[in-house]
């Protein structure tokens, strides 16, 4: 199972809107909408932002969104903040009844 | 609270073992799912696999099938996971996180990560 694939980074002005893709196959992001967010300060453990393509767990902000076209999902985070730079990462379920991870983003706020 | 605490840093040798422990707290232990996820130094996340602390069911990546077994101690709400044949390359953080079923994701609250050396 190869990683997902994201751009190796991203970045953005203070206010600004970014988008991250994570594009996958017909045997993982296109053929289901478990796709999941996670958001990683360096040495820390991951922070699930997003999960079912674009549901948000209870206390994430609604600056962070997701969505699913195809075989390619997408992470927007609107109003960037200086909290945001981080690591981020997609995860699909699979039809081999697993998990696979993104390569990973690096998010810079400017 | 829900906590997940692991076991601390370890450092092994090429060939050994390593067993590292997820401690879980806050919440009906068999109701979760647990999964298993790593981070070479410098990487991403990697899936190792999925456990289901309530019947002992399991599921891991293609590429630790074979060398990796995880168990649980329902007396202690512990899962654990054991990496065998260790190789320089498995050096990394390991984290265990936890999934209700159905959600299809790796986890909404994780351990604060094992670091595990292997090392000559």
């Amino acid at each position: 199972q190869s990683a997902l694939t994201q751009p190796a980074s991203v970045s953005g002005s203070p206010g600004q809107s970014i988008t991250i893709s994570c594009t996958g196959t017909s045997s993982d992001v296109g053929n289901y909408n478990y796709i999941s967010w996670y958001q990683q300060h360096p040495g820390k453990a991951p922070k699930l932002m997003i999960s079912d393509v674009s549901n948000r767990p209870s206390g994430v902000s609604n600056r962070f969104s997701g969505s699913k076209s195809g075989n390619t999902a997408s992470l927007t985070i609107s109003g960037l903040q200086a909290e945001d730079e981080a690591d981020y990462y997609c995860s699909s379920y699979t039809s081999s009844n697993t998990y696979v991870f993104g390569t990973g983003t690096k998010v810079t706020v400017l | 609270q829900v906590q997940l605490v692991q076991s601390g840093a370890e450092v092994k040798k090429p060939g050994a073992s390593v067993k590292v422990s997820c401690k879980a707290s806050g919440y009906t232990f068999t109701s979760y799912h647990i999964h298993w996820v790593r981070q070479a130094p410098g990487q991403g996340l990697e899936w190792m696999g999925i456990f289901n602390p309530s019947d002992g069911a399991t599921s891991y990546a293609q590429r630790f099938q074979g060398r990796v077994t995880m168990t649980r101690d329902t007396s202690t709400s512990t899962v654990y996971m054991e990496l065998s044949s260790l190789k320089s390359e498995d050096t990394a953080v390991y984290f265990c996180g936890r999934e209700y079923p159905g959600n299809y994701h790796p986890g909404d609250y994780w351990g604060q990560g094992t670091l595990v050396s292997v090392s000559s």
